[in-house]
């Protein structure tokens, strides 16, 4: 099973700032295989990113996702109040799903 | 539109059983995966396990394997979750999520979530 490890648990920031969030897999996983969810209090996860590098429909362009191998990142450019929640990322591999523990963006 | 509609809260005891159901409406429901995923109070994510809707066949998460069967109903676009040997741990909530098809993965839409609490 890929164990995921996401840094840092918490992020503080200010509304404009950049976010970068990292998500390290245990073994190499493939680039398609990796997405990142937005959740807000009380509401299911919502689809940012897949594919490493693709954004789901809707999101803004402001959300990028990057990596390779082992080490992946997803990137808020500028903070907006409504970007403010936790963000978990995903690997598929082994015929297995696994979500990382999450990273709370907070407002600082 | 795509909407996946989950049942309602539930209150077990321990050792009991619970069954969550997802309905799916605004596509061909046998086109996409339907996974589901556990969330305890104040916890992250928990892949439990899938269900390919056009055959029927299941892959879970080892964490749940001998306690969960995941079945699916073609003709009311319903997947079903049932959870045995329910403890303290398996309060929670239960989403469902489907998965695209196609070589990119990533769950893009997602049910409301089904509160089950097991208390004595």
């Amino acid at each position: 099973e890929i164990v995921l490890t996401q840094s840092p648990a918490t992020l503080s920031l200010s509304p404009g700032d950049e976010a970068t969030l990292s998500c390290r897999a245990s073994q190499s996983v493939g680039s398609n295989y990796l997405a990142w969810y937005q959740q807000k209090p009380g509401q299911a996860p919502r689809l940012v990113v897949y594919g490493t590098s693709r954004g789901a429909t809707g999101i803004p362009d402001r959300f990028s996702g990057s990596g390779s191998e082992t080490d992946f990142s997803l990137t808020i450019s500028r903070l907006e109040p409504e970007d403010f929640a936790v963000y978990y990322c995903q690997v598929f591999g082994a015929s297995l799903w696994t979500f990382g523990q999450g990273t709370k963006v907070e407002i600082k | 539109q795509v909407q996946l509609v989950q049942s309602g809260t539930e209150v077990k005891k321990p050792g009991g059983s619970v069954k969550v159901s997802c309905k799916a409406s605004g596509y061909t429901f046998t086109t996409y995966y339907v996974h589901y995923v556990r969330q305890a109070p104040g916890q992250g994510l928990e892949w439990m396990g899938m269900i390919n809707t056009y055959n029927g066949a299941t892959n879970y998460s080892p964490n749940f394997k001998g306690r969960i069967a995941m079945t699916r109903d073609t003709s009311t676009s319903t997947v079903y979750m049932d959870l045995s040997g329910l403890t303290s741990e398996d309060t929670a909530v239960f989403y469902c999520a489907r998965e695209p098809p196609g070589a990119t993965k990533g769950f893009d839409y997602w049910g409301q979530g089904t509160l089950v609490t097991v208390s004595s």
